[in-house]
């Protein structure tokens, strides 16, 4: 079956450093989603990605699809103490009612 | 954020004890989901529902059941609880496939000693 991977696991920056995390599926996605969820909460949806090589940025945050829709990135520029908690990327297979999450990427800003 | 509650927030139950889990949300939307979230395994979907008693399988359906009667509450019942099932139960609700974008609740920890 589909599965969705996601490194790394753990990403411990300096303020102020940027940060990426990556997805990968194991077969051809119709969509990805990401989503953020801080610690003790719950997940929280930021973005879809539905075309080849799409790019959306949400202020710091830079999303990408690739090209063959099985790979995806997330890029915060410049982290801050408000960015800290688990990223996780959702893929969604071609007539498919349901997403497949990755495992998701921890993140630690040290002030 | 989206009204979707969880009830109960926490609960504590022995082995081979039943067990229910409500969800309920009052946006309306069509689809709703049930994952289990475990260290290093993130979210893991357990059964999901396409419309009023309609639901299929997720990755990690065994020993769980859902009930959908209507559209605004999602049962997940724990037949006969393991240690296994220990775990954050997160329900999810969304508007359409391929759009779709999941509104979660705050979760329901349960520990099954």
């Amino acid at each position: 079956g589909q599965q969705v991977m996601q490194i790394p696991q753990y990403q411990h920056v300096q303020e102020g450093e940027d940060f990426t995390t990556y997805c990968n599926s194991s077969t051809t996605l119709s969509n990805i989603q990401w989503y953020k969820q801080r610690p003790g909460g719950h997940p929280v949806f930021l973005i879809q990605l539905v075309k080849s090589g799409e790019v959306k940025k949400q202020k710091r945050l830079t999303f990408q699809f690739g090209e063959a829709k099985k790979n995806s990135s997330l890029h915060i520029t410049a982290t801050q103490t408000t960015d800290v908690g688990t990223y996780f990327c959702a893929g969604e297979e071609t007539s498919y009612d349901k997403v497949i999450f990755g495992p998701g990427t921890s993140l630690s800003v040290i002030p | 954020d989206a009204g979707i509650t969880q009830s109960p927030r926490h609960k504590v139950t022995e082995t081979g004890t039943p067990v229910t889990l409500r969800c309920h949300q009052t946006e309306n939307h069509r689809y709703m989901y049930w994952y289990r979230q475990d260290p290093g395994h993130g979210l893991r979907l357990i059964h999901y529902s396409y419309g009023v008693k309609d639901t299929d399988k997720g990755e990690v359906s065994d020993g769980y059941s859902v009930s959908r009667s209507k559209t605004e509450d999602f049962l997940l019942t724990l037949e006969s609880a393991t240690s296994s099932q220990t775990s954050v139960y997160f329900c999810a609700s969304g508007t359409q496939r391929g759009y779709n974008e999941q509104f979660f609740g705050p979760g329901t920890r349960l520990t099954v000693l």
